[in-house]
């Protein structure tokens, strides 16, 4: 257990739709990451916050948004959903944000399916 | 464009051998590379990073090299063991207006055989 935890687990939604992911760090990590992994693909980094403010910012779409609350939790939200949004959603935490070595601890991931 | 490659989508080997999984990459200002391992069902989790300063970092069973020449870097597992079974990630961050973009590869699928 890494101490990061992902809600829902499994997601099942239409095309069209917008659903919101939620993600709690682990006690005392500033920085949480999110990541997308489709079928076959590695991880692709979508977009990273340190202490609720945005650091970093990787492929994410103009319809994918993420906030890190006051309390540390983040949410990532996903609208207009597309078939190719079917994907695992995964949420990493680390104690800082400034350092290429930071080890992230991982959730165990939402699985989005899109129909 | 993937910066970071690892062409070996899966790999056997027999328990007790070494594990040789290989990385390549493409972008020269990358200045860590990291190795993460998933279980199925299971979210990535850190197993050892080497600083492009160095040429090789080792923990226990597993020894990181970086051929910065080559663009490379390989992870050794000696011995391999049955429960080293799951997907490999190698990563590597570059760092971007004051913090760092990680950049996964597509993972190599370790299979230790008893």
């Amino acid at each position: 257990d890494s101490g990061v935890t992902q809600t829902p687990k499994h997601l099942i939604t239409a095309t069209g739709q917008r659903v919101t992911l939620r993600c709690s760090p682990r006690s005392g990590d500033l920085s949480v990451y999110w990541y997308q992994q489709s079928l076959d693909q590695g991880l692709q980094f979508l977009i990273q916050y340190y202490n609720g403010e945005e650091r970093a910012k990787g492929n994410i779409l103009e319809r994918f948004s993420a906030q890190q609350f006051p309390d540390l939790h983040s949410e990532l939200n996903l609208s207009s959903l597309e078939l190719g949004d079917s994907a695992l959603y995964f949420c990493a935490s680390s104690v800082g944000g400034t350092s290429g070595d930071n080890e992230q601890f991982f959730g165990p991931g939402t699985r989005l399916t899109v129909l | 464009d993937q910066q970071v490659k690892q062409n070996s989508p899966s790999l056997s080997v027999q328990e007790g051998r070494i594990s040789i999984l290989n990385c390549d990459y493409t972008n020269s200002m990358f200045d860590y590379f990291l190795w993460y391992k998933k279980y199925p069902a299971e979210g990535p989790t850190f197993l050892i990073s080497i600083s492009s300063i160095k040429d090789k970092n080792e923990d226990g069973r597993f020894t990181v090299f970086l051929n910065k020449s080559a663009k490379h870097l390989s992870l050794h597992i000696v011995p391999s063991q049955p429960g080293d079974s799951a997907v490999y990630f190698c990563a590597a961050s570059a760092p971007r207006s004051g913090t760092y973009k990680y950049i996964f590869g597509t993972g190599t699928r370790l299979k230790v055989l008893a």
